[in-house]
């Protein structure tokens, strides 16, 4: 069974530098996966981040940018604000248009 | 700007059928550019997808669900249902439609709390 993997929780310090990241049990993430990356504050519904990678979706301030890292997908926040806190969760999309969510993040600033 | 609404029954009984509802403002699903997902989030988990509704008769679906769901379009009313069969308590989540206009699921619904329980 395929599996997409997230650390189960982070914590930064204000103004600080964190990265999460998206890993995949049966091999390396890739550009290919097309990795997506969505923002979720308790009640609400998730809000996009990123997309194909390292695209930011509109409104999104630019403190927030994915990328590759190694084998796996990473978003990193750089300085991060309090109203960053929040869950985030990484998104791939596999063949045949199917997409697995990773588990999530909950991160403390 | 727009607006995706998701209703439908709070209560559903174990071996009946989920059945949801999303109403689209400000986008016409028959438009082919656009694709329209359900994704759901049990209490206090993480989300998961549970299908994609491309055009008439393409859709994909989460393959452990895959036997028990359908996604449909209703053009007239501008309307995505959901439906899922056979439920059981796992079953029981907070469940979103989406909208995919060239942006991963670029447009979300607030959401709807479905319980599953005699």
């Amino acid at each position: 069974q395929v599996v997409v993997t997230q650390e189960p929780s982070f914590s930064v310090s204000p103004g600080g530098t964190v990265t999460l990241t998206c890993a995949l049990n049966s091999g390396s993430v890739s550009s290919s996966y097309y990795p997506s990356w969505y923002q979720q504050t308790p009640g609400q519904p998730p809000r996009t981040l990123i997309y194909s990678t390292n695209t930011r979706s509109s409104r999104v301030p630019d403190r927030f940018s994915g990328s590759i890292l190694g084998n796996k997908a990473a978003l990193t926040i750089t300085g991060a604000q309090a109203d960053d806190e929040s869950d985030y969760y990484c998104a791939l999309f596999l063949e045949n248009d199917t997409v697995l969510f990773g588990g999530g993040t909950k991160l403390t600033v | 700007q727009v607006r995706l609404q998701e209703s439908g029954p709070g209560l559903v009984k174990p071996s009946e059928t989920l059945s949801l509802t999303c109403t689209v403002s400000g986008a016409s699903i028959r438009r082919s550019s656009y694709f329209w997902a359900w994704i759901r989030q049990p209490p206090g988990k993480g989300l998961e997808w549970i299908g994609t509704f491309f055009h008439i008769g393409e859709s994909r679906y989460n393959p452990s669900l895959k036997s028990r769901v359908t996604i449909s379009a209703d053009t007239s009313v501008n309307q995505i249902s959901l439906n899922l069969t056979s439920v059981t308590a796992a079953d029981t989540a907070v469940y979103f439609c989406a909208m995919v206009r060239g942006v991963p699921f670029d447009y979300w619904g607030q959401g709807t709390l479905v319980s599953v329980s005699s």
